[in-house]
């Protein structure tokens, strides 16, 4: 079945340090690929998406780019802030609308 | 800004008891999901909703929970009865179609069982 690979976290970053966080995804077909980042005691808020090979997602300085060839989307951010500090989910949406997640990266970002 | 509304938002129940939980998706969604969220399974998806058409539950235990859309503004989560490995925050989240402008998420509802 369909599914989404994270990379185990937490991740520890100093401010101003450059993020990368892995994600790979299984899946038949062209899904929908997402990043979902949750502060403590709040639910999901969508980052990014891309719905094609090749689009690349931004927003708030964080970019991932789908890669159909390596089947990824690998988040970025070229500068860290301490109030980046999260938790970060990858997910994909297949042909079934279905949205499914990986397992969710810690980002600590210290100052 | 448009929010998906759950309620309660903490819940404490004695095991054996009849859970609700609520959500109220945003005006003109009309796909509707439910998760719940724990530290040893992370994400799953329990079940989900198109027009008020549960579309799959699969990823719910049948003999004790149940999903509903009475109508386009509420959907309803119940758990009878309740069994301390219920203990979760249960997300809702709406959205358009497939999704492809993402889907909303509520803030949860913390489910506590003693």
């Amino acid at each position: 079945g369909n599914s989404v690979t994270q990379m185990e976290g937490p991740v520890t970053l100093s401010e101003e340090a450059f993020l990368t966080i892995n994600c790979t995804y299984t899946a038949t077909g062209y899904p929908s690929l997402f990043w979902y980042v949750q502060y403590p005691g709040e639910g999901l808020q969508l980052l990014l998406k891309a719905t094609k090979a090749d689009d690349k997602g931004s927003n708030k300085g964080f970019e991932a780019t789908y890669r159909k060839e390596t089947t990824s989307f690998h988040l970025e951010k070229g500068s860290v802030q301490v109030s980046d500090s999260a938790v970060y989910f990858c997910a994909l949406s297949d042909y079934t609308d279905k949205l499914i997640f990986g397992t969710g990266t810690r980002l600590q970002v210290f100052p | 800004d448009a929010r998906v509304t759950q309620t309660p938002r903490d819940k404490v129940t004695e095991m054996g008891q009849e859970v609700t939980m609520r959500c109220q998706p945003i005006l003109g969604h009309n796909t509707v999901f439910w998760y719940r969220q724990t530290m040893m399974q992370g994400l799953e998806l329990l079940a989900y909703f198109r027009n008020r058409a549960p579309l799959d539950d699969s990823g719910m235990p049948k003999d004790r929970f149940s999903a509903e859309m009475p109508d386009a503004t509420l959907a309803t989560l119940k758990i009878q009865p309740s069994e301390p490995r219920d203990s979760a925050v249960y997300f809702c989240a709406s959205g358009l179609d497939n999704g492809l402008y993402g889907y909303t998420f509520g803030s949860g509802t913390r489910l506590t069982v003693v």
